[in-house]
């Protein structure tokens, strides 16, 4: 079986300071990592994917992750803030294990970037 | 261009009724998706089909059935609707071979 914790339900941050938005993964096989976003009323759009081959990640709007297998984290950062990246944000984990390839999510971490 | 689209964006029915959403993908994948995001924002794999077959089939009430005439669409059914039902209803896809999903918008199911 897999999981995924997203410590910190609610992060604040100021405009132009670093975001880290924290994931750690459960599984007994090689994952595969994702962050989603999700904006106010707006369906989940991918910010980037772990998929076995670097170990730090780079995806859209200036958002990076790093695999850590020692860690078993996959951490969201973003080296200065912008007020258009308050949203909710996801980590989510899928395995080849089983076929299934549904992802299984966190919880879910709100971003807010305060001016 | 939309990629994964769903239809209605908002649906609002009384308790005993029955509705469906619908779900296209213009994307060519071969594995569709329904997810259910309830008040609290946690997703949860509702049903997954691949090239029209029921992949996954989550502990869903049998109020639910998903159904795919074709593998661009997803459509889901669901009779006798409760009130704990109210949630968002997301469609998503993935290409073959792969794990990524991509989403739609949503559909958000008010049942009163």
């Amino acid at each position: 079986a897999q999981s995924v914790t997203q410590l910190g339900s609610h992060v604040s941050v100021s405009e132009g300071a670093l975001v880290l938005l924290r994931c750690n993964y459960s599984s007994s096989v090689p994952p595969y990592l994702f962050w989603y976003v999700q904006y106010p009323n707006q369906g989940l759009q991918l910010l980037l994917k772990y998929t076995s081959a670097a170990t730090l990640v780079k995806g859209i709007n200036g958002f990076e992750a790093e695999f850590k297998k020692s860690e078993t984290s996959f951490h969201l950062t973003k080296p200065s803030a912008h007020m258009s990246d308050a949203a909710e944000y996801f980590c989510a984990v899928s395995t080849m294990d089983t076929g299934r390839r549904a992802l299984t999510f966190g919880s879910g971490t709100r971003l807010q970037v305060q001016p | 261009d939309t990629a994964v689209s769903q239809t209605p964006k908002y649906l609002v029915t009384q308790m005993g009724n029955d509705k469906s959403i619908k779900c296209e993908q213009n994307l060519g994948h071969d594995t569709m998706y329904w997810y259910k995001q309830d008040s609290k924002k946690f997703l949860k794999i509702m049903f997954s089909y691949n090239n029209k077959e029921l992949i996954i089939n989550e502990t869903v009430p049998n109020r639910f059935s998903p159904k795919s005439p074709d593998k661009a669409h997803l459509n889901l059914h669901i009779n006798s609707l409760e009130l704990g039902d109210s949630a968002v209803y997301f469609c998503a896809s993935s290409p073959v071979g792969s794990y990524e999903q991509y989403f739609g918008p949503g559909t958000r199911l008010t049942v009163t």
